[in-house]
């Protein structure tokens, strides 16, 4: 079935190091995806997104890297910061409303 | 700046209580949906709404329903809560029909006890 898996429920990084967290899909019908952050006590926040068109793409210290032909999916994080302390989810989309989420895994960084 | 509104941050319910969960975006948005966290198991799609007046189920709507009377509210009922029911209940807006990003409100935090 559908599902959107991680390969590390937690994460911890040194401030200054990057960071990679992964997430493996399993349907390879899908075209969207989508990296969201979730600090303490709030909702998720969107930090970058991909299509299926597209293998690497970069925000602000943030890159997303795609390969479909694992179906796996990573977002690297540069010059990890305190306030990047928080849960990553990764969620996929095959088009329309239904967008299914990873369970999500938690970065620490240490300073 | 956008912003999604869950009106109650944390309930606490007995058992067969009626449970109202309201939420309110200020995006003019066309897409309302309501997920639900639990950990280990991710968000979780219980319903959404492409419209006023409309609404499919998503994932685990059971013990769930539903109301959008207007575009920018979106109600989340609980017509007879049971403790399997305690969670995190994210609402969550969008305004394209094809996949993109979900603007997500702080969570409403539900116990029933």
């Amino acid at each position: 079935g559908e599902s959107v898996g991680l390969h590390l429920p937690t994460l911890s990084v040194q401030e200054g190091d990057n960071s990679i967290i992964n997430c493996a899909y399993s349907n390879s019908a899908s075209d969207y995806f989508i990296w969201y952050k979730q600090e303490s006590g709030k909702g998720p926040q969107f930090i970058i997104d991909i299509r299926s068109n597209m293998d690497k793409r970069q925000g602000q210290r943030v890159t997303v890297l795609l390969n479909k032909t694992v179906k796996h999916l990573s977002l690297q994080i540069a010059a990890t910061q305190p306030g990047d302390s928080a849960v990553y989810f990764c969620a996929e989309n095959t088009g329309g409303f239904k967008t299914i989420f990873g369970a999500g895994t938690r970065l620490f960084v240490k300073a | 700046d956008v912003k999604v509104t869950q009106s109650s941050r944390y309930l606490v319910k007995r058992t067969g209580e009626k449970v109202f969960l309201e939420c309110v975006q200020d995006m003019d948005h066309e897409n309302m949906f309501w997920y639900r966290q639990d950990p280990g198991l991710g968000l979780r799609l219980i319903y959404f709404s492409y419209d006023v007046k409309m609404k499919e189920k998503g994932d685990i709507p059971e013990g769930y329903s539903v109301s959008r009377e207007k575009k920018e509210r979106f109600s989340l009922i609980l017509e007879s809560a049971s403790t399997n029911q305690t969670s995190m209940y994210l609402c969550a807006s969008s305004l394209h029909v094809q996949p993109g990003e979900l603007f997500f409100g702080e969570g409403s935090r539900l116990t029933v006890l």
